[in-house]
């Protein structure tokens, strides 16, 4: 199995801030890669697919890249409904494998 | 809006089963592979099964292989989840998510999720 690793595994920022993630592949995906925001008692829901694809509706502010085995996510001018967990999750390969996750707070 | 809602979960002792089933409403069903995903307290989901949209192709996990059976209804547009012999390591808050092509094998990305049912295995 492809395994993912998130860092940092926690994040403290303020509203405004801008919050990078990084998610590293135990192997090429290629652009193979997602990522999901989860609030706590919900769904995980899909903000950005194929690296850098946003999802319909998703805020601009959401955005991805790499390619390979490195990839980063990133929110711009973080907004106090953005704190959350962020999970990647690759599908080059069955099965398809997500991170740990990151969690934003303030 | 369209949603899926899953149903079935519950408190179960180790080597019962549990059939799961998520219902799609104002969305497309048919045409779409579909997937259970799981997530136990404090870890990141983890993928269950996946089937394709006219259930020709499915796919486990290793872990649920011989124990768990995924199958879909088009006439009714709900998706199932037979779960047999059951262990400690199966408790989860399990999600019905869609993929975005027919095909299961490529997998893809999951949207839209259900909110979840609980499974509970203790004795």
């Amino acid at each position: 199995d492809i395994q993912m690793t998130q860092s940092p595994s926690s994040l403290s920022a303020s509203v405004g801030d801008t919050v990078t993630i990084a998610c590293q592949a135990s192997q090429d995906i290629s652009n193979h890669l997602n990522w999901y925001q989860q609030k706590p008692g919900k769904a995980p829901k899909l903000l950005i697919y194929d690296t850098f694809h946003l999802e319909t509706g998703v805020p601009s502010r959401f955005s991805g890249r790499g390619s390979g085995t490195s990839f980063t996510f990133t929110i711009s001018s973080l907004q106090p409904e953005d704190f959350a967990t962020y999970f990647c999750q690759q599908y080059e390969d069955l099965p398809p494998t997500f991170g740990p996750g990151t969690k934003v707070d303030i | 809006e369209g949603q899926l809602v899953e149903s079935g979960g519950g408190l179960v002792q180790p080597g019962g089963s549990l059939r799961l089933s998520c219902v799609a409403s104002g969305i497309t069903f048919t045409g779409y592979a579909m997937s259970w995903v799981r997530q136990a307290q404090g870890m990141g989901p983890q993928w269950v099964s996946s089937i394709s949209a006219r259930s020709s192709g499915i796919y486990y996990t290793d872990s649920v292989k011989g124990r768990f059976t995924i199958s879909r209804d088009n006439f009714k547009d709900i998706l199932y989840l037979q779960m047999n012999n059951l262990t400690v390591e199966d408790a989860a808050v399990y999600y019905c998510a869609r993929l975005p092509r027919q095909s299961a094998a490529m997998s893809g990305w999951f949207a839209p999720w259900g909110q979840g049912t609980l499974v509970t295995v203790s004795s």
